[in-house]
């Protein structure tokens, strides 16, 4: 049961583009969303949020969008930057639950 | 503040053996997550913890795999008569008290490999 989806498992982009990556959910109970990025032989770490209440959080470089009605999110870098090059995994959560997408690999060619 | 730490990062053992992955979560974090990366997957949710109670075990295997958090000491992923199939990354997660779910922080990993 995969209450979370990442449906790209990998994302090519130049440098100074913009990168996008997409995340579906299912189960309407989720009302707080993350992103992690995680690097080879590291454990993932957290870079941004957003909860249900609002529709788009920013930091930096990083935009968060969320479309509740689409229960649909997605992550923007931009500009992307070679250093981004990483897994993404985006997370849904719900009290005491917290669910991972498959993750997709970003690689930002310079 | 040191983050979460685990060990051993990588961990051989023989098809049959038994492997211990310990966890301690950051300083002031109740909450422990184990979670489960096979190769070319993505993270997968195996056990929530608090001190000495298991929360949520929705996601490990009935057979052969278990998990504590003792009031004194770390968390441990106990894995008895591993199997191939059992060769993953092991992540471990903590949060501080409130919404468990939010923001977790997770230690390196600890790889095993069943030969």
């Amino acid at each position: 049961d995969q209450q979370v989806k990442q449906n790209s498992p990998s994302l090519s982009v130049q440098e100074g583009r913009i990168s996008i990556l997409n995340c579906d959910y299912t189960n309407s109970m989720f009302d707080y969303f993350l992103w992690y990025k995680k690097y080879p032989a590291e454990g993932p770490t957290f870079l941004i949020s957003i909860s249900s209440i609002k529709d788009k959080n920013e930091d930096g470089r990083f935009t968060v969008f969320l479309n509740k009605s689409a229960k649909h999110l997605s992550l923007h870098i931009v500009p992307s930057q070679p250093g981004d090059s990483a897994v993404y995994f985006c997370a849904a959560s719900a009290y005491n639950d917290m669910r991972f997408g498959a993750g997709t690999r970003l690689t930002v060619k310079p | 503040n040191a983050g979460v730490m685990q060990n051993p990062r990588h961990l051989v053992r023989r098809r049959g053996q038994e492997a211990r992955l310990r966890c301690s979560p950051m300083k002031g974090h109740s909450h422990v997550y184990w979670y489960r990366q096979l190769p070319e997957e993505g993270l997968k949710f195996m056990v929530y913890l608090q001190k000495e109670n298991i929360i949520d075990e929705s996601g490990m295997p009935k057979e052969r795999f278990s998990a504590e958090f003792p009031k004194e000491g770390p968390s441990i992923l106990r894995i008895q008569q591993v199997v191939r199939g059992d060769s993953a990354a092991y992540f471990c997660a903590s949060s501080p008290q409130g919404r468990p779910s939010y923001e977790q922080y997770f230690g390196p990993g600890t790889r095993l490999t069943v030969t």
